[in-house]
């Protein structure tokens, strides 16, 4: 087990590039959750994948945010036209899908839009 | 929509004593899950305990344990004999029983601890 990883640790970019950040998940785990945690605040789901399936997405994900999990293995969430509200911790999660199993999570991604 | 309240933003405790943090939700569901998770400064979130609903039977990890009043949708946490590495954010969280523990959980706005040595 060597834990969720996430990459990059940080980014900076200016207002209006597009990012993208990657996730790996625990090899074993096939879902995989997305959320977003604002200074002061607790982490907001965003999305969630079982396998390479997309299950649900918050209202929060709007048109510039989409996230992919191809083969059902690593998962890229991609910001287009980055906005100053932006700016927040990107935090993944896996499972397993036993449901007595909790959610691991990594150590996410900071975004700063300068 | 289920939501989940922690109205301490910081608590401060001395090393070796007692200490409570405090948790309220809100569902109409009753089959769910609670969790207290914990996040150091600049360092991942991790599992602390975890309380199913239908369980009535009060969740322990070591020096931790929650109170979890079902009827009054409380779920307090309670860390015995404090240590230095327990200085970190605390969230409460809760999710769907229904999908089980692999659901998205919505999670509390968290408490700040700092424990003084």
């Amino acid at each position: 087990d060597t834990g969720v990883s996430q990459n990059p640790r940080h980014k900076i970019t200016k207002r209006g590039q597009n990012v993208t950040f990657r996730c790996d998940p625990i090899s074993e785990h096939n879902r995989l959750y997305w959320y977003r945690q604002t200074l002061g605040q607790g982490p907001e789901f965003l999305t969630y994948f079982q396998n390479e399936a997309q299950l649900e997405k918050s209202r929060l994900l709007s048109d510039r945010f989409s996230a992919e999990r191809p083969k059902g293995s690593f998962s890229t969430l991609e910001i287009q036209r980055t906005e100053q509200g932006d700016s927040a911790m990107y935090l993944c999660a896996s499972s397993s899908r036993w449901q007595d199993q909790p959610q691991h999570f990594g150590d996410g991604t900071r975004l700063s839009i300068l | 929509a289920q939501t989940v309240t922690q109205s301490q933003p910081e608590m401060s405790v001395q090393e070796a004593e007692t200490v409570t943090l405090s948790c309220t939700y809100d569902t109409s569901e009753s089959d769910y899950y609670l969790f207290w998770y914990k996040q150091p400064p600049s360092r991942q979130m991790i599992l602390v305990i975890r309380q199913e609903a239908y369980k009535q039977q009060n969740a322990t990890e070591n020096r931790f344990s929650v109170n979890f009043q079902k009827a009054a949708k409380s779920f307090s946490l309670k860390i015995s004999d404090s240590q230095l590495g327990d200085a970190a954010m605390y969230f409460c969280a809760y999710s769907h029983g229904l999908t089980g523990a692999n659901s998205k959980l919505t999670f509390g706005k968290g408490i700040t601890l700092s424990v003084r040595p």
